[in-house]
C-alpha cells in the first residue's frame, strides 16, 4: 500500500527566504505526482503536476522536482511571501487505475513579514 | 475560470440520518471523485466515477455510501445512515482526462451529532 510522508510537518520562515518542502513515497510505481496548496478551511488548489518521466516542473516562484527511483519529491519556493502561508500537500497517482490520489499529511508553512 | 462547486458548505445532522452532498464538476470533465479529510488527518480517497459508473472505491466507501450523477451537471455523495466518525470535510474533484490535474471544490464540512 502506497504511503506518502511529508517533512517537515510545520515550517516557519521570515519573508524573503527560499525554502524546500519534502515528500517521500514508498511505492515508486507512480504515474505522476502533484503538489497542492490548502488554505485553512478551504479546498485544495493544484500547484504543479510532474509526470513520472519528468525530473522537474516550474511555475513562477515554485519548482518541484521528482526522483521516482528513490521515491522523493521536493517543492522549492523562492523568495517566500506572507501570502504563501498555507498547508502544502503532496499526492501521488498510481501507475494503474483511474488516477486516485494518495496524499501526504502536508507541511504547514507560515511566512512572517 | 471554471471551478468545481459544492453545496452545502456546512451540514449538521443527527447520527443515523441520511445526508446528500452535492457537487457540480467542471462542465467538460469526465472523471469525478470524492475525498474526505477528517480534522487533522490526511485527505483520503473515497470513490472515483467515470462513464456513469464507479471505477474505483476505497475501503472507506462501504454500503452506507453511494454516488450518483443524476443529470448532466450534478454529482452527489449520499451517506445513508450517518455515524459520528463520518464527521469530516468532503471534497469533490474532477478532471478531463484520467491521471490529469484534479480540480477540487471548496468542500462540505459534515458534522454528525
Amino acid at each position: 500500500k502506497q504511503e506518502v510522508t511529508q517533512i517537515p510537518a510545520a515550517l516557519s520562515v521570515p519573508e524573503g527566504e527560499n525554502l524546500v518542502l519534502n515528500c517521500s513515497f514508498t511505492d515508486s510505481a507512480i504515474y505522476n505526482l502533484q503538489w497542492f496548496r490548502q488554505d485553512p478551511g478551504k479546498g485544495l488548489t493544484s500547484l504543479l503536476l510532474i509526470q513520472s518521466s519528468q525530473r522537474e516542473q516550474t511555475s513562477g516562484r515554485l519548482n518541484a522536482s521528482l526522483d521516482k527511483s528513490s521515491g522523493r519529491s521536493t517543492l522549492y519556493i523562492a523568495a517566500s511571501q506572507p501570502g504563501d502561508s498555507a498547508t502544502y500537500l503532496c499526492a501521488v497517482t498510481p501507475h494503474s487505475g483511474y488516477s486516485t490520489l494518495t496524499f501526504g499529511k502536508g507541511t504547514m508553512l507560515l511566512v512572517s513579514p | 475560470e471554471p471551478e468545481v462547486t459544492q453545496t452545502p458548505s456546512h451540514q449538521v445532522t443527527q447520527m443515523g440520518q441520511e445526508v446528500i452532498l452535492r457537487c457540480v464538476p467542471i462542465s467538460n470533465h469526465l472523471y469525478f471523485y470524492w475525498y474526505r479529510q477528517i480534522l487533522g488527518q490526511k485527505v483520503e480517497f473515497l470513490v472515483s466515477f467515470y462513464n456513469n459508473e464507479i471505477s474505483e472505491k476505497s475501503e472507506i466507501f462501504d454500503d452506507q455510501f453511494s454516488v450518483e450523477r443524476p443529470d448532466g451537471s450534478n454529482f452527489t455523495l449520499k451517506i445513508r445512515s450517518t455515524k459520528l466518525e463520518d464527521s469530516a470535510m468532503y471534497f469533490c474533484a474532477s478532471t478531463g482526462r484520467a491521471a490529469d490535474t484534479q480540480y477540487f471544490g471548496p468542500g462540505t464540512r459534515l458534522t454528525v451529532l
